[in-house]
């Protein structure tokens, strides 16, 4: 199976800041990526699709970067509504897997 | 409008049955492969399984940990997408969504979500 490393676990940061979030996976996935954000009792709402394609509706301060083994989220200006869990996902081959999350807390 | 709706959990003993539905509607659910998605309480979400589909055979997928045990299907004139789970152990408490797939470059991702419905595996 292939494993999903996200660093940071936790994330403080403060309205306005600039933050990024690493996605490493144990074997190349090509571009298979997706970024999840989720808020408590919501389900996940997909952010990025293939590694760096953000999905309708979803605000320009989030984008994706990365293929093979390294990935990265980035939050340009953070709002008060993006403070969240964020899940990296690779889709590359079976089992789906998904990274352990990164919590998002205001500083 | 696309909606998914679950439905179907509960509590149960260990060793019991469960089937959970999800309701589709505002798009042709046999046009997407549907996936079923669990999150146990305060953890992250892990992929249980995927039907393919109705061009694809409605060809599944499972997860290690629920294979042999948990069974999807579908049903095209209700629109909806079914978890049967058997053999039921206390790991598989969880919130368990359906989520539909769109296709982008050889790859399907999950862009829509239902609300998630919760099972309990207790005595």
């Amino acid at each position: 199976d292939i494993q999903l490393t996200q660093s940071p676990s936790f994330l403080s940061a403060s309205v306005g800041d600039r933050v990024t979030i690493t996605c490493r996976a144990s074997q190349g996935i090509s571009s298979y990526l997706a970024w999840y954000q989720q808020k408590p009792g919501k389900a996940p709402n997909l952010l990025i699709y293939a590694a760096s394609t953000l999905q309708s509706g979803v605000p320009s301060r989030f984008s994706g970067s990365g293929s093979g083994t390294e990935f990265t989220l980035t939050i340009s200006s953070l709002q008060p509504e993006d403070f969240a869990t964020y899940y990296c996902q690779q889709l590359n081959s079976y089992p789906i897997t998904f990274g352990q999350g990164t919590r998002l807390e205001i500083k | 409008e696309v909606q998914l709706v679950e439905s179907g959990g509960g509590l149960v003993q260990p060793g019991g049955s469960l089937r959970l539905s999800c309701a589709a509607s505002g798009f042709t659910s046999s046009d997407h492969h549907m996936d079923w998605v669990r999150q146990a309480p305060g953890k992250g979400p892990e992929w249980v399984g995927r039907s393919r589909n109705k061009a694809n055979s409605y060809t599944t997928e499972y997860a290690a940990s629920v294979k042999g045990r948990f069974t999807i299907s579908r049903d095209d004139s209700k629109n909806s997408l079914y978890l049967q789970m058997n053999s039921l152990k206390t790991e598989d408490t969880a919130v368990y969504y359906c989520a539909r797939l769109s296709l982008h470059s050889s790859r399907s991702y999950p862009n829509y979500w239902g609300q998630g419905t919760l099972v309990t595996v207790s005595s």
